[in-house]
């Protein structure tokens, strides 16, 4: 268990649809990250957020949104979904910025099935 | 295509055989992580490679980091059932980059008893 806690676990949705992801960090642990894992792209970095502020961008798509709540929690939001979203997404947090090697842990994923 | 190249993708052998697996890139990278994920669960962090020619070991497990920094292998010696997995190389392109790791797609490890 790495102490990172990401709901749902499974979400089965439809083409258009919107829905959020949640994920609640390791005690005391600033960052959170998002990642996307697909067959055909491997696992992408998606978005970080640090003490609730944006930090890094990788390949988020426009129809994706995140955002740090005061008490550290995140969520990451999905809209105007397509067959292609189809993923497992994780969720990871650390200590630091990520900036000074510090380990990150990752939750254990929310599969998301859009059909 | 992927910046970073695992290889094989996929590796199927008997327990107490050796193997090597190979993360292999046209870039530098800063430092270059190796992960293992086990089925319905995250990444688990096992080594961080920061210099050129770097060899880290954990008990069976040996990592590598090229000279030049551009590739990382993974030596297993005497593998078990429990080294089972998808075993994944992230690099950080710049110093201090590991809040924007880029990821190989893996090598998918099967050990049987």
């Amino acid at each position: 268990d790495s102490g990172v806690t990401q709901t749902p676990k499974h979400l089965i949705t439809a083409t258009g649809q919107r829905v959020t992801l949640r994920c609640s960090p390791r005690s005391g642990d600033l960052s959170v990250y998002w990642y996307q894992q697909s067959l055909d792209q491997g696992l992408q970095f998606l978005i970080q957020y640090y003490n609730g502020e944006e930090r890094a961008k990788g390949n988020i798509l426009e129809r994706f949104s995140a955002q740090q709540f005061p008490d550290l929690h995140s969520e990451l939001n999905l809209s105007s979904l397509e067959l292609g979203d189809s993923a497992l997404y994780f969720c990871a947090s650390s200590v630091g910025s990520g900036q000074q090697g510090n380990t990150i842990y990752f939750g254990e994923g929310s599969w998301l099935t859009v059909v | 295509t992927q910046l970073l190249e695992q290889s094989p993708q996929f590796l199927s052998i008997q327990e107490g055989e050796n193997l090597t697996v190979y993360c292999n890139s046209s870039s530098v990278f800063s430092s270059l992580q190796w992960y293992r994920q086990e089925p319905g669960e995250g990444p688990v962090l096992l080594v961080t490679v920061v210099t050129g020619g770097e060899v880290k070991k954990l008990k069976r497990l040996t990592f590598q980091f090229g000279d030049a920094r551009k590739d990382s292998s993974l030596h297993i010696t005497a593998a078990q059932p429990g080294d089972t997995g998808l075993y994944l190389c992230a690099g950080a392109l710049v110093p201090g980059g590991y809040n924007k790791l880029i990821f190989g797609a893996g090598t998918r490890l099967a050990v049987h008893p």
